[in-house]
């Protein structure tokens, strides 16, 4: 079992939608969550940085960890067609950015 | 947050060749990380390079593979030895930003397709 699930998709949904996308994990140390957006042909780029649990909001983004699942979620509102990528959890046990471990990546696709 | 400039951003190698991928950092940055994706899959560490010290190698990755240098706190080199077509993938450069910061920060990447 991998440390980090992430469904690859690929999500299509109509501009405007709400967009849910979701990771599981088995490790119970984590406690820094972040989500990345990484469009094609370039490097990931950090979207949302949480620390252990709660939710964090950063304009239509909201980022979600459950600690008592194993699970967090990104939510994307008023979704564009600008948003279209692929999005990676990562998450990590320690205060470094060696111990990330990043899950396989969500396509999605915006369509106008 | 750093800028990070990777190059060369693609090429296509003979198998049996080498590479060498570079990674400028517009900051001085003391953890850099070179990391591998392949198609489908989530990102691999290959190393860890601190400057003034041996880089650190993650299983499976191997220092006459993949030899790395960082000769300061603002540039490091990764280097693709004796391709195959396994090898054939897209290489990050990475920076961790602040110390003992979870918060990773990615250069464009190089995809590599070896012939």
């Amino acid at each position: 079992q991998k440390e980090v699930e992430q469904d690859p998709g690929p999500l299509s949904v109509p501009e405007g939608a709400i967009v849910s996308l979701n990771c599981t994990y088995s490790n119970s140390a984590f406690q820094y969550f972040m989500w990345y957006r990484q469009y094609s042909r370039k490097g990931p780029e950090l979207l949302m940085y949480t620390y252990s649990s709660g939710n964090k909001e950063d304009g239509r983004f909201t980022a979600q960890v459950d600690k008592s699942s194993k699970y967090i979620s990104l939510f994307i509102r008023d979704s564009q067609p600008s948003d279209s990528a692929t999005y990676l959890c990562a998450m990590s046990a320690h205060s470094s950015a060696s111990k990330i471990i990043f899950g396989s990546g969500t396509r999605l696709s915006i369509r106008p | 947050s750093a800028v990070i400039s990777q190059k060369p951003s693609r090429d296509i190698c003979q198998r049996g060749t080498s590479l060498t991928i570079q990674c400028q950092v517009d900051s001085q940055v003391t953890m850099m990380f070179w990391y591998r994706q392949q198609p489908g899959q989530s990102l691999t560490l290959i190393a860890t390079a601190n400057q003034g010290s041996e880089a650190t190698y993650e299983s499976g990755f191997v220092i006459d593979k993949f030899p790395i240098s960082r000769p300061n706190l603002t540039f490091s080199t990764l280097t693709v030895s004796n391709m195959s077509p396994e090898d054939s993938s897209i290489y990050l450069c990475s920076v961790e930003w602040g110390h003992l910061s979870t918060e990773a920060f990615f250069g464009q990447g190089t995809r590599l397709t070896v012939v």
